[in-house]
C-alpha cells in the first residue's frame, strides 16, 4: 500500500506560537488528503480535506483560520496549527487514498502546546 | 459526528482466545473498513469490506457485515499478545468517519 510520512513526529511548543506539521505520500499522488485529530483514549475525528490546488473543505465546528491547511502539490499537505494553545494539544495524523477506499496514514504527529 | 459506534470500549482476553468486536453504523455504505492503531501511532488498514459482501477473511481476521442491522464485526482467531491494540471501524462516502473504537489487550 501507500506510504505516508509525517514531520515532525513531535512537537513542544509555547502557547502562542504557529506549528506546521506535514504530509507526505511518499509513493502515491494524491489529489485528496485528510486530517485527523485524536485526543487521548478517544477516536479520531476528522478536521478537514485537504485538496491539491484548492482551498480545503473543513468539518463543522473546525475552524479554517486557525487550521490553515495547504496541499500546494500531489505529494504534499501541510498543517498549520496557527497561535496554538493547550487545547489544541493533541494527535494530529493525515491520510491518502482512493475515496470510499483504503485510506493510508501517517504514523502521526504529537503536539503539545505549554 | 461519528458514524460508527464499537462494543466492547474495552476487552481483556489471553492469549491464544479469540476476540470478537462490533461496530454499528447509521447511514448507507458503500464499504466498511477496519483498522488497528497500536498506543501512540497511526493506523494501519486491516480489511475492507464491501457492502454486497457478507464475510471476508485475512489470515487470522473474519469480518462480517450485515447491511440490514448496519453492524459489522471483526473475530481476531488465536489471539497474540503483539494483537494489543486499539481497533476502529471506518466508513463514509466521500470521508472516512471512524467508530469510537475497541482498545484490546491481550495478555500473555
Amino acid at each position: 500500500g501507500a506510504v505516508v510520512s509525517q514531520h515532525p513526529s513531535w512537537v513542544i511548543c509555547k502557547s502562542g506560537t504557529s506549528v506546521k506539521i506535514e504530509c507526505r505520500s511518499l509513493d502515491f499522488q494524491a489529489t485528496t488528503m485528510f486530517w485527523y485529530r485524536q485526543f487521548p483514549k478517544q477516536s479520531l475525528m476528522l478536521m478537514a480535506t485537504s485538496n491539491e490546488g484548492s482551498k480545503a473543505t473543513y468539518e463543522q465546528g473546525v475552524e479554517k483560520d486557525k487550521f490553515l491547511i495547504n496541499h500546494a502539490s500531489l505529494t504534499l499537505s501541510t498543517l498549520t496549527v496557527t497561535s496554538a494553545h493547550p487545547e489544541d494539544s493533541s494527535f494530529y495524523i493525515c491520510s491518502d487514498g482512493q475515496l470510499q477506499e483504503t485510506q493510508y496514514f501517517g504514523p502521526g504527529t504529537r503536539l503539545l502546546v505549554l | 459526528s461519528q458514524q460508527g459506534e464499537e462494543d466492547p470500549q474495552a476487552l481483556s482476553i489471553q492469549e491464544g482466545e479469540n476476540a470478537t468486536m462490533n461496530c454499528s453504523y447509521k447511514t448507507s455504505i458503500n464499504n466498511l473498513q477496519w483498522y488497528r492503531q497500536n498506543s501512540g501511532r497511526g493506523l494501519v488498514h486491516l480489511i475492507l469490506i464491501r457492502s454486497n459482501e457478507r464475510e471476508k477473511h485475512s489470515g487470522r481476521l473474519r469480518v462480517t457485515l450485515d447491511t440490514s442491522k448496519k453492524s459489522s464485526s471483526l473475530l481476531i482467531t488465536a489471539s497474540r499478545a503483539a494483537d494489543t491494540a486499539s481497533y476502529f471501524c471506518a466508513t463514509g462516502a466521500d470521508k472516512l468517519i471512524f467508530g469510537t473504537g475497541t482498545r484490546l489487550q491481550v495478555f500473555p
